[in-house]
């Protein structure tokens, strides 16, 4: 059980736009710490797709693309591109575990 | 290239003890909280543990409470995870992270814990 929730699966067409939620609570999002999101292919580290809520790492495109409000948050993906396929993560702090919490992950499909 | 890298990892059977490493270059560690995060084969992530710049606090998720301890060297730059009475629970992909505003993530390690 995860202290942050996700979908466990969302799909799409190729250059389609699909959301990933991201619902947490008052110790962690809702306390106003910031949320990252996670992309991890298969065999891979997790790769730093999304941080600070909205902003993203050099390389990252502009399809992607986050945001918060009270305690949840968003990704979302727009342009569908079969190279999306992976499991995304959502990350914040929470000030109870005085850590990091994830959520569960979500499995992107491209149809 | 700034970077972490993690080492350490094996396997090891029930009961055991295994240390963990993570090196870090390109940046100056000493101005970060670290911490370690894990994955269990199949399974999602999760956090496992941090440390403060200085080493004067230290958090644990319950699950490895009085069995993991996480300490760093701030003049080698490396932070470390000395995991004692491993469980098979254990077993799972092991990264260490820097807490930041961007975080950074090393390649992981991998941990098996089996007889």
């Amino acid at each position: 059980q995860s202290v942050l929730t996700q979908p466990p699966s969302v799909s799409g067409a190729p250059g389609q736009r699909v959301t990933i939620s991201c619902t947490g609570s008052s110790s962690n999002i809702g306390a106003g710490y910031d949320v990252n999101w996670y992309q991890q292919l298969p065999g891979t580290a997790p790769k730093l797709l999304i941080y600070g809520n909205r902003n993203r790492p050099s390389g990252v495109p502009d399809r992607f693309s986050g945001s918060k409000s009270g305690t949840s948050a968003s990704l979302a993906i727009t342009g569908l591109q079969a190279e999306d396929e992976a499991d995304y993560y959502c990350q914040s702090y929470d000030n109870r575990l005085s850590g990091w919490v994830f959520g569960g992950g979500t499995k992107l499909t491209v149809l | 290239e700034v970077q972490l890298v993690e080492s350490g990892g094996g396997l090891v059977q029930p009961g055991g003890s295994l240390r963990l490493s993570c090196a870090a270059s390109r940046f100056t560690f000493s101005n970060y909280w670290m911490s370690w995060v894990r994955q269990a084969p199949g399974k999602g992530l999760e956090w496992v543990a941090n440390i403060k710049q200085d080493g004067s606090e230290k958090y644990y998720v319950d699950s490895v409470k009085g069995r993991f301890t996480i300490f760093r060297d701030n003049a080698k730059k490396t932070l470390y995870l000395q995991m004692n009475s491993l469980r098979a629970e254990d077993t799972a992909v092991y990264y260490c992270a820097r807490v930041g505003v961007q975080p950074l993530w090393g390649q992981g390690t991998t941990v098996t814990v089996s007889s």
